[in-house]
């Protein structure tokens, strides 16, 4: 079947620290792969994504690679700020019309 | 600002009552789907609707049914509502195919006691 399993949080890491989120999955075919954003109080928000193997997604500083070897997409940035705040889930796509599926998601906390 | 509106933004309900959710897809897209996302959790694949059709189903009863209408607007409805239905129910369009990006609305926060 098709899943994604997701680091667990909460995270929490000082402003200008650097940022992994892993994420690995599973899927019957060919999928592409997403991380969205959910700010609290709000719906998600594409941060990026990636379409087939070896591509890099990147957006406001984040970056992910598909790695279809390691079947992983792990999120990365380099200097992480308050702003950055937030949920993260990681999510396949593009198998079964738009069906996605999400990972648990990793809450991230930076402080000052 | 995606476009994808959902009404309304909080709603609490009573065991055994019916609920009905609605959604405006954004400009231009003709595939809405819904999501359940329980708390702590990541959204729950409920159904997709294209062209006016199922066009996809996750794991929930029957008694989760939605519509869409010509306008890509759609609903959903729940019947008989369990306490833990209580979720934020997130909305999402798009344009069928195979890279595309789902936009989501903000959700709705319902509770049922």
């Amino acid at each position: 079947g098709n899943s994604v399993t997701q680091m667990e949080g909460p995270v929490t890491l000082s402003e200008e620290a650097f940022l992994t989120i892993n994420c690995t999955y599973t899927a019957t075919g060919y999928p592409s792969l997403f991380w969205y954003v959910q700010y609290p109080g709000e719906g998600l928000q594409l941060l990026l994504k990636a379409t087939k193997a070896d591509d890099k997604g990147s957006n406001k500083g984040f970056e992910a690679t598909y790695r279809k070897e390691t079947t992983s997409f792990h999120l990365e940035k380099g200097s992480v700020q308050v702003s950055d705040s937030a949920v993260y889930f990681c999510a396949l796509g593009g198998l079964t019309g738009n069906q996605f599926y999400f990972g648990t998601g990793t809450s991230l906390t930076v402080i000052p | 600002e995606t476009g994808v509106t959902q009404s309304p933004t909080h709603l609490i309900k009573t065991r055994g009552q019916q609920v009905t959710l609605r959604c405006s897809s954004q400009s231009g897209h003709n595939t809405v789907s819904w999501y359940q996302q329980a708390l702590g959790q990541g959204p729950q694949f409920i159904f997709q609707y294209y062209r006016e059709e199922e066009n996809g189903r996750g794991n929930f009863p029957p008694r989760f049914s939605g519509l869409q209408f010509p306008n890509y607007s759609s609903e959903l409805n729940v019947n008989a509502l369990e306490l833990d239905d209580s979720a934020l129910y997130l909305c999402a369009s798009s344009l069928l195919g195979k890279n595309t990006e789902a936009f989501f609305g903000q959700g709705t926060r319902l509770t049922v006691v």
